[in-house]
Order: C-alpha cells, then structure tokens, then sequence
C-alpha cells in the first residue's frame, strides 16, 4: 500500500520568507509520481507541481521547488517568499502506474502572517 | 471554461434521504475518480473509472453507487444517507488510470447531512 507521511504540525510563516514543507513517502515501485496540492479556505484543489521518479532535476514552478531526495524517499515542498494568499492547506500525494489512483499525506496547514 | 466541474456545490439534506453529485470533465481524459474528504481534512479515494468500466471500489459502503454515462461524466448516488456521510466529496480526472501525467480536481461538494 502507498502511504505518505506528513508530519509537521501547522506552520505559522513571516511573509517573504521561506518555507519547506516535509513529505516522506514509501514504495518499493520505481516508477511513480510526487504531487503537491493547495486546499484555500474556500475548499478547492489546486495542482502546485510535479516531480516523475526518473527526472534527475527537482521540480521548479515559480515560487514552488520541490527537494526531491529518491534515496531519502523524501519529496519536500519550498515555497519561497511567502505571500499572505499562500496560506492554506498542503497535500503531497503519489501516483504509481498500476495503482490506479493517487494517494494523499494528511495535510500541513501553512498560516502566513504579515 | 471549467476542466472539471460538479454539482452542486453545497448540498444539505436529512437523515434517510437519496442524494446524487454529478461530475464532468472537459479535458478529454480516460479515468474519473471520486475522492471523500472527511471532518480531519484526510483524503482517501473512493471509486475510479477508466472509459466507463469500474477499476477501483474501495471499501464504501453499497448506499453509494457511482455511475459513468460515459467517460467524461462519473455520477455518485447515495442513498439512505447517513451523519457520517458528512464530508467534502471530490470528483478528479486524469488522462489514464496511473494518473503520472496529472490529475484535476473538480471544486468539491459539501455535503451535510442532518
């Protein structure tokens, strides 16, 4: 079974600054999918950004980077200088072909604060 | 236009009642998927559909029966509902069943049972 661990409690972050969000994940499948995800207070699901098990280079999406360390199985999101609207929920989840769905961690809530 | 959109949004009804959600995507993708977010925010995967045919039914109770016209509509009937379906229900499309090239989420139902 997929499972991803998230285990930082909520976060309180100064604007402009930096944050890392910690996301552990356990497969023994090579091929898979490591997902972020924001959940605003008004509910939706926001895709954030992707890193595939092959790419040799960490993901990068404007202010979004994803530490992807394979050996580590360890996927952490940095969200560089916070902006108030990024607080929110945030999901890391994983995908393995074959699966057939994806699989979510529990969630860190992010409070930025001005 | 909206990629993945479901009704309605908010949905409040009584103990014993029959309730349906609707989904449909736009993107032209193969597999829907529905998604239950409880009271603590944790995501679990309920159904998946991949060009209609049924590929995942987790362990839900037979009071909920998804139905798919065709792929780019994934239906949720539930009956006889129950205060533990309280619960923020999420509709998702992705290209193919193992979902590494992404997957969307519709803006969730809320539903509330009472």
């Amino acid at each position: 079974a997929q499972k991803i661990t998230q285990t930082q409690p909520g976060m309180f972050v100064q604007e402009k600054e930096a944050v890392t969000l910690d996301c552990t994940y356990d497969t023994s499948d090579q091929s898979y999918g490591l997902f972020w995800y924001k959940q605003p207070s008004s509910g939706e699901m926001i895709f954030l950004i992707y890193q595939g098990s092959y790419d040799e280079q960490n993901a990068t999406e404007g202010r979004y980077s994803l530490n992807f360390q394979k050996a580590r199985k360890s996927a952490n999101l940095v969200i560089s200088a916070s902006q108030l609207g990024d607080s929110a929920m945030y999901f890391c989840a994983m995908s393995q072909y074959g699966n057939n769905r994806l699989a979510f961690g529990k969630g860190n809530q992010v409070v930025v604060i001005p | 236009d909206t990629a993945v959109s479901q009704t309605p949004k908010y949905l409040v009804t009584q103990m014993g009642n029959d309730k349906s959600i609707k989904c449909e995507q736009n993107l032209g993708h193969d597999t829907m998927y529905w998604y239950k977010q409880d009271s603590k925010k944790f995501l679990k995967i309920m159904f998946s559909y991949n060009n209609k045919e049924l590929i995942i039914n987790e362990t839900v109770p037979n009071r909920f029966s998804p139905k798919s016209p065709d792929k780019a509509h994934l239906n949720l009937h539930i009956n006889s509902l129950e205060l533990g379906d309280s619960a923020v229900y999420f509709c998702a499309s992705s290209q193919d069943p193992g979902g590494l090239n992404g997957y969307t989420f519709g803006s969730g139902t809320r539903l509330t049972v009472v």
